[in-house]
């Protein structure tokens, strides 16, 4: 199983919004809606900050949001703060139950 | 609240054998499914594969088969992960974590167990 194809940086000024991809294949990402989202910062344990593509956790801001079209699944980032900058996992559920990660996405806040 | 605690730093030679654990609290351990995955320095968050917490049942991802084993004790509310024939590639944190019964994320995370293979 690959892992799913992230870009390696994203970076935006405060109060702007980014846009994070996360590509995969008619096997994973594209083959149902299992796909979460994680923010990790060095360190420390991800959180969960979205899943079944577009579902927020109690308690995770609403400036993320999450997304998919095809076998591209996609977070955004809106508001853009500070505490933002960490590293940005999507996941997916692959059809044999096993699950894959993307390559990771690092936000910076210019 | 729940917890999940996991055992502390290793250090082990190449081939050699690793075993980590993750004690959980805070919620019906039998109801779960728990998760391993991975992170290598400089590297992303890698997928090893799952325990039902309930009833043992394992499933690995292909690259990790022949090599780990994953186990749980009810008794006690800990998960297990065993790797063997250690590479220098093997070193990396590890985490634990739980899904949701009938969910297909991971809610809460050990905090890591950071493995090294050196000789």
């Amino acid at each position: 199983q690959s892992a799913l194809t992230q870009s390696a940086s994203v970076s935006g000024s405060p109060g702007q919004s980014i846009t994070i991809s996360c590509t995969g294949t008619s096997s994973d990402v594209g083959s149902d809606n299992f796909v979460s989202w994680y923010q990790h910062y060095a360190g420390k344990a991800p959180k969960l900050l979205i899943f079944d593509v577009s579902k927020r956790p109690s308690g995770v801001s609403d400036r993320f949001s999450g997304s998919k079209s095809g076998n591209t699944a996609s977070l955004t980032i809106s508001g853009l703060q500070t505490e933002d900058e960490a590293d940005y996992y999507c996941c997916s559920r692959a059809r044999d139950g096993t699950y894959v990660f993307g390559t990771g996405t690092n936000v910076a806040v210019l | 609240q729940v917890q999940l605690v996991q055992s502390g730093a290793e250090v082990r030679e190449p081939g050699a054998s690793v075993k980590v654990s993750c004690k959980a609290s805070g919620y019906t351990f039998t109801n779960y499914f728990m998760h391993w995955m991975r992170q290598a320095p400089g590297q992303g968050l890698e997928y090893m594969g799952l325990v039902e917490a309930g009833n043992g049942n394992t499933l690995y991802a292909q690259k990790f088969q022949g090599r780990v084993t994953m186990t749980r004790d009810t008794s006690t509310s800990a998960i297990y992960l065993e790797l063997s024939s250690l590479g220098l590639d093997d070193t990396a944190v590890y985490y634990c974590a739980r899904e949701p019964p009938r969910q297909c994320f991971f809610d809460y995370w050990g905090q890591g167990t950071l493995v090294t293979v050196s000789s």
